[in-house]
């Protein structure tokens, strides 16, 4: 089992919807958890932090964390095409000193 | 968020050549780096964690004889690609965090493209 797993996707949404981007994750005992967004031949961006259980809304994107089920999500509003893009999600184990884990990506398509 | 610069942004070479990359972080305190490698298409995957003044952590498959990191200060890190061949050719992007605790965030730098001839 991989220890943190998204759908490759590609997720296509048309502009103006709701894109829902999902993630698990293995380790129990996870604190932090990232979504960052790469533009193709571009490096990762930070775009969402989350800590503890509930929702976090930062402009037209929220997190949502559920500890006991292990899943983080991203919603975007409003999608744009220029949301289009892969998104990683990032989980920070209890163990493993300071290493981030990566999922391998959603690929997220707003279509115009 | 905290800004992270690389240098070069790409760099082509002759094969057998070697290849210094430096990643700098420029408004916060790095006490670990990281630096992944991203094939086309593919997820990153992680190479090394490096902590200021002490020896990298490279992950299982890495040759840390060919790549070659050191970390000599809080605000810079260095990944040198030694006697590079074509199939080194690929997206190298360094990350620094500040590592206080569990929060601990990571800010990528803009990626290396390295093209071995």
């Amino acid at each position: 089992q991989k220890e943190v797993e998204q759908n490759s996707g590609p997720l296509s949404v048309p502009e103006g919807a709701i894109a829902s981007l999902n993630c698990t994750y293995s380790d129990r005992g996870s604190q932090s958890f990232f979504w960052y967004r790469q533009y193709s031949g571009k490096s990762p961006e930070l775009i969402m932090s989350i800590y503890s259980n509930g929702d976090k809304e930062d402009g037209r994107f929220t997190a949502q964390l559920n500890k006991a089920s292990q899943y983080v999500s991203l919603l975007i509003r409003d999608s744009q095409p220029s949301d289009s893009a892969t998104y990683l999600c990032a989980v920070s184990p209890l163990t493993g000193g300071f290493k981030t884990i990566f999922g391998a990506g959603t690929r997220l398509f707003v279509k115009a | 968020g905290a800004v992270v610069s690389q240098h070069p942004s790409r760099v082509i070479c002759k094969s057998g050549t070697s290849v210094k990359i430096e990643c700098r972080s420029l408004d916060f305190q790095a006490t670990t780096m990281f630096w992944y490698r991203q094939f086309p298409k593919q997820s990153l995957m992680l190479m090394a964690t490096s902590n200021e003044g002490s020896k990298a952590t490279y992950e299982q498959g890495v040759e840390k004889d060919k790549f070659l990191i050191n970390h000599a200060s809080l605000t810079l890190s260095t990944l040198t690609v030694t006697s590079a061949h074509p199939e080194d050719s690929s997206f190298y992007i360094c990350s620094a965090s500040s590592g206080q605790g569990p929060r601990n965030e990571q800010f990528f730098g803009p990626g290396t493209r390295l093209t071995v001839l």
